[in-house]
């Protein structure tokens, strides 16, 4: 088990341009995590799914932000004509069940940036 | 709106000595705080927790303070080491999980040898 993984690590991209993100949980973790973390933040939420099921996406930042996760194991995040204010590091990070906080595992991250 | 926060961005401390990396809440909902430990081009880890029905919890070197009424905690890193250098970043969870885990800005602590 290598843990949570992300990639690509870092994307460069020109705005407009449409990116996507993909997440590996660990293999046995139901609930999987996307945070956005900018620079001199901390991780925001953006949603989460349970197996298949995307539980809450009330706080994806924008309608140009979507995540699927067709197969209750890899997940995707796609962001559609990013812009310039998209540049942020994209967590991703599951756990077991829901209240295992303190099993919740992050991955290394997918670096943004758009120019 | 900021629900957590860490005033301090960054501390330095002498290996050997006492690091105390501090965080306010502004929400009484809150039920459950973490820490977590962030290395360069690693994901946020997990590093102690405490529950708000507790004011302690010691683990190792590291020990995190809870005080409910002033709605502030504190991580006590002792003795300090140079391996603990990394961003620390406080962390308030509700009921309902990590849908609501809401993070601090994060601290950078440095340890020199």
């Amino acid at each position: 088990d290598t843990g949570v993984s992300q990639n690509p690590r870092h994307k460069i991209t020109k705005r407009g341009q449409n990116v996507t993100f993909r997440c590996d949980p660990i293999s046995e973790h139901n609930r999987l995590y996307w945070y956005r973390q900018t620079l001199g933040q901390g991780p925001e939420f953006l949603t989460y799914f349970q197996n298949e099921a995307q539980l809450e996406k009330s706080r994806l930042l924008s309608d140009r932000f979507s995540a699927e996760r067709p197969k209750g194991s890899f997940s995707t995040l796609e962001i559609q004509r990013t812009e310039q204010g998209d540049s942020a590091m994209y967590l991703c990070a599951s756990s077991p069940t829901s209240r295992d906080i303190e099993k919740l595992f992050f991955g290394s991250g997918t670096q943004l940036s758009v120019l | 709106d900021q629900q957590v926060k860490q005033n301090s961005p960054s501390l330095s401390v002498q290996e050997g000595r006492i690091s105390i990396l501090n965080c306010d809440y502004t929400n009484s909902m809150f039920d459950y705080f973490l820490w977590y430990k962030k290395y360069p081009a690693e994901g946020p880890t997990f590093l102690i927790s405490i529950s708000s029905i507790k004011d302690k919890n010691e683990d190792g070197r590291f020990t995190v303070f809870l005080n409910k009424s002033a709605k502030h905690l504190s991580l006590h890193i002792v003795p300090s080491q140079p391996g603990d250098s990394a961003v620390y970043f406080c962390a308030a969870v509700g009921q309902t999980g990590a849908n609501n885990l809401f993070f601090g800005t994060g601290t950078r602590l440095t340890v020199i040898p």
